[in-house]
């Protein structure tokens, strides 16, 4: 079964860069979120998209901003990096239109900022 | 506001052995309740959920939780653990299709 797809997996950038996160969702799931988990941390919420429409959005910084795009893949953009920010980024697809509320998760991309 | 605590960051247990992880959550609301796993520089994968009906959830790897309303809780647990389940353990709670929210994490270590 197709899975979430997330490209790059791994990515290392400088401060002051800016980098682009790609997330695949299941087909025909219609709700995508993004997640931050740094190291030795639980998973932090970012922001979701629903039929692409901004959805939620949880802790995520200003110099961060995303969108869902026609094909429902979704992007995490990040600019003016910061070491703080290397981290496991995670994707996570879902659809509303079942009923077991279940989120897939992505591989993760893995983000170092030097 | 809805939070997740694990009660334990760290558990070691012997293969074969019995395992508990502890689970707790505060929520105002009815929720759904997720227990994740996370093996080394990998994704999470879910183990189990529980959504409604019976409290007793039996998931992938030999893995069960038990829901209690009154308690608040939702403990993971496993009869016998095997090397291949050494992990980080993740419980989630989750509104609908909303964000979830994780707890701490607890980290399985089995010893031979």
């Amino acid at each position: 079964a197709a899975g979430v797809i997330q490209s790059p997996r791994h990515l290392i950038k400088e401060k002051r860069e800016t980098a682009t996160l790609k997330c695949y969702p299941i087909p025909r799931h219609d709700t995508v979120y993004w997640y931050q988990q740094g190291p030795g941390q639980d998973p932090q919420f970012l922001i979701s998209f629903y039929e692409k429409m901004q959805s939620d959005k949880g802790s995520i910084p200003d110099r961060f901003s995303a969108q869902q795009f026609s094909d429902y893949h979704s992007e995490l953009n990040m600019s003016s990096l910061e070491l703080g920010d290397s981290a496991l980024y995670f994707c996570a697809s879902s659809s509303r239109r079942g009923l077991n509320h279940e989120q897939y998760f992505g591989p993760g991309t893995r983000l170092t900022v030097t | 506001a809805q939070s997740v605590t694990q009660l334990d960051s760290q558990v070691p247990v012997f293969e074969e052995a019995p395992v508990e992880l502890r689970c707790n959550y505060s929520s105002s609301v009815s929720v759904y309740l997720f227990w994740y796993v996370q093996y080394p520089n990998q994704g999470l994968q879910l183990l189990l959920k529980y959504l409604s009906g019976s409290t007793l959830v039996k998931g992938i790897n030999g893995f069960e939780a038990e829901f209690n309303k009154s308690q608040t809780s939702f403990h993971l647990r496993k009869p016998s653990v095997h090397i291949s389940d050494t992990a980080e353990y993740f419980c989630a709670i989750g509104e609908g299709a909303q964000k979830l929210v994780f707890g701490q994490g607890t980290r399985l270590t089995i010893n031979p």
